[in-house]
């Protein structure tokens, strides 16, 4: 069974540019999830989607991130403009139901640089 | 709302010796507790879980985690560590109720010495 994918692996970017990650989750897993782990941290939810809808977004930055899963599988999550605090990896993980129980696997991130 | 505080930044241990790392947490209803592994430039991976029952949970790669609900704890463990196991590991912990989200902890890195 596949993992989880996403890309790029690698990103830098100026300040105020935007940028986009990508990810494909596990199949038939109908749970995404997007966190942002900085240095030295543990990962922080940014936001989680069941199949296309969105489910909690209470810690995702609107005025500047963005995420949607038009189909109910694969998803973008998207920043504009970044900052220098964007720095982070931004980690993909998919479950394969709602609720606490069951555990979700966590692709291998993409590391964005902001300079 | 639930947290979970992993004391030490490190932990150093002999291979072939006992390792344990810590975690406490906090939450309003049932906890359900997960450990969780990173390998550089690698994502997390799943070690175990605690939902309910028998307060020893085994897990992958020879790794245990021990629930205590009067202290607030949910401590890894291994009765002989490797050098493979040298790695960051996270505890997490999610509320029982509702949508409520995976909130982990710091991370503490485990050096395995041969």
């Amino acid at each position: 069974e596949a993992g989880v994918a996403q890309s790029p692996r690698y990103k830098i970017i100026e300040k105020r540019q935007s940028v986009a990650f990508w990810c494909n989750p596990i199949s038939g897993h109908a749970t995404l999830y997007w966190y942002q782990q900085i240095l030295g941290q543990g990962p922080k939810l940014l936001i989680q989607f069941q199949n296309n809808g969105v489910v909690d977004d209470s810690q995702l930055p609107k005025d500047r991130f963005s995420a949607e899963r038009l189909k109910g599988v694969d998803s973008t999550l998207k920043i504009q403009p970044a900052k220098l605090e964007d720095s982070a990896v931004y980690l993909c993980a998919s479950s394969s139901q709602r609720g606490p129980y069951n555990e979700q696997f966590f692709g291998p991130g993409t590391r964005l640089t902001v300079l | 709302a639930q947290s979970v505080a992993q004391p030490e930044d490190q932990v150093n241990v002999a291979e072939g010796n006992p390792l344990t790392v810590k975690c406490t947490y906090s939450v309003s209803g049932n906890p359900y507790l997960f450990w969780y592994v990173q390998y550089p430039n690698r994502g997390l991976q799943f070690l175990l879980k605690y939902i309910t029952g028998d307060n020893l949970v085994k897990g992958s790669y020879g790794f245990e985690a021990e629930f205590n609900k009067s202290q607030t704890s949910f401590h890894l463990k291994k009765p002989s560590a490797l050098v493979s196991d040298s790695a960051l590991y996270f505890c997490a912990v999610r509320d029982s109720g509702g949508f409520q989200k995976l909130v982990f902890g710091t991370g503490t890195r485990l050096l395995v010495s041969p």
